[in-house]
């Protein structure tokens, strides 16, 4: 079955740099991957979703690349300031009879002021 | 404004007892679902729905029931057969279980065996 894999360990940069956030997955290649911000005890919540044929999405400072060869996704945000500390989760549709939408266990990001 | 409820936020649940989390929407989603968050792990799925008076079970459904009875609400039961039932728990909806949809989240219920 589908796996996802991203770095359990904290991201911590500084303010005004750029992180990158890492999603490997196995098997197929998915025909989207999405990446979902979490709050300590608060729900996901969307940001960006990239189709298998878009090499990159940008929505303001956020850009998401996807690579069905390295079958890896890659999560930048730039200019980075402490309101983007958070927990990043990356996600993708697994058919089983069904879509089935499984979520890495996500990696923190603190950025320092 | 349109979202997801849950409810309570914080629950305290005896050994042997049935406990239940309460899910209403007022997106008008066809789908939704119940995960289970453990620190550390990805999101677990538990139950899902893709239309009212059906459902499907997930991953991990030992132990957990729910009911569809209408399109805006999916209440969980955490039964007492859940062995190890303290988790934060997210229900979620989205337009259709098609790929690529969206999935939106409550704000997430956090469930205490004491």
């Amino acid at each position: 079955s589908q796996k996802i894999e991203q770095n359990s360990e904290a991201l911590n940069i500084q303010e005004g740099k750029t992180a990158t956030l890492t999603c490997n997955y196995t098997n197929y290649s998915p025909a989207y991957l999405q990446w979902y911000r979490q709050d300590p005890g608060r729900g996901p919540v969307f940001l960006l979703l990239i189709r298998e044929n878009e090499k990159e999405k940008r929505k303001e400072r956020l850009k998401v690349t996807f690579d069905t060869t390295l079958k890896q996704s890659l999560f930048h945000i730039t200019a980075s300031q402490p309101a983007d500390s958070a927990t990043y989760l990356c996600a993708l549709d697994q058919y089983t009879g069904g879509f089935k939408t499984i979520f890495g266990a996500g990696t923190r990001l603190f950025v320092k002021a | 404004d349109g979202g997801i409820t849950q409810s309570p936020k914080y629950l305290f649940r005896k050994e042997g007892q049935n406990v239940t989390l309460s899910c209403e929407q007022n997106l008008n989603h066809d789908a939704m679902y119940w995960y289970r968050q453990d620190p550390g792990q990805g999101l677990r799925l538990i139950y899902y729905s893709q239309i009212v008076n059906d459902f499907q079970k997930g991953d991990i459904a030992e132990g957990y029931s729910v009911s569809r009875e209408k399109k805006e609400s999916f209440p969980l039961t955490v039964t007492s057969a859940q062995k190890n039932p303290t988790a934060f728990y997210l229900c979620a909806s989205s337009q259709s279980r098609e790929s690529g949809n969206t999935i939106y989240f409550g704000e997430g219920s956090w469930l205490t065996v004491v």
